[in-house]
């Protein structure tokens, strides 16, 4: 079975910049989550998808994220513009249904400079 | 905000011994989940103990919950070098801030 597949593994930008970063679910997974973990912390809950129906935002900076689920499969999350604090590794996971065991992809290293 | 904290924020232990770390969370839950990231990326799903549930095992893992106290603990038992990770519970889909284990051989 395919596990959660994230891309890029890492980008390097300059502050005021934009980036996207794409994850890609397991098949058959209806709920898909975006992470943020900076550096000494756990992952911190940025947005949750049902379908493509947004679950819940109420952590994700609206004024410089977004995110997108097209079609209830694959999603795009994208900081515009970036700052020196969201240095940290973007996460995805997928769950059958809400509230479910995640499955992880491997992350996308971030560095805003 | 995060929730679910975990107790001790950083435990240090001799292979073969046992190791026991602590979760508490502020709200009802449904569920509580366990994970285990390794140094470098990998999170990885260890046990989900639902609400009625008391303890539940797997290998060398054992959890507690007790929604009273709004507690849980994670048990490691005869530690191996490769438990080396943070431990983290998961209320919510939100994640503590962890327990780093060290585990020396």
């Amino acid at each position: 079975e395919a596990g959660v597949a994230q891309s890029p593994r890492y980008k390097i930008i300059e502050k005021r910049q934009s980036v996207a970063f794409w994850c890609n679910p397991i098949s058959g997974h209806a709920t898909l989550y975006w992470y943020q973990q900076i550096l000494g912390q756990g992952p911190k809950l940025l947005i949750q998808f049902q379908n493509n129906g947004v679950v819940d935002d109420s952590q994700l900076p609206k004024d410089r994220f977004s995110a997108e689920r097209l079609k209830g499969v694959d999603s795009t999350l994208k900081i515009q513009p970036a700052k020196l604090e969201d240095s940290a590794v973007y996460l995805c996971a997928s769950s059958f249904g809400g509230r479910e065991k995640l499955f992880f992809g491997s992350g996308t290293q971030l560095s805003v400079l | 905000s995060q929730q679910g904290e975990e107790d001790p924020q950083a435990l240090s232990i001799q292979e073969g011994e046992n190791a026991t770390m602590n979760c508490s969370y502020k709200t009802s839950i449904n569920n509580l989940q366990w994970y285990r990231q390794n140094s470098g990326r990998g999170l990885v799903h260890l046990i989900l103990i639902r609400s009625n549930e008391r303890e539940k095992h797997s290998g060398r893992l054992r959890v507690t919950l007790d929604t009273s106290k709004k507690s849980s603990s994670l048990l490691i038992t005869a530690s191996r070098a490769a438990d080396t990770a943070s431990y983290f519970c998961v209320h919510d889909m939100r994640f503590g801030a962890g327990t780093r284990l060290t585990v020396k051989p």
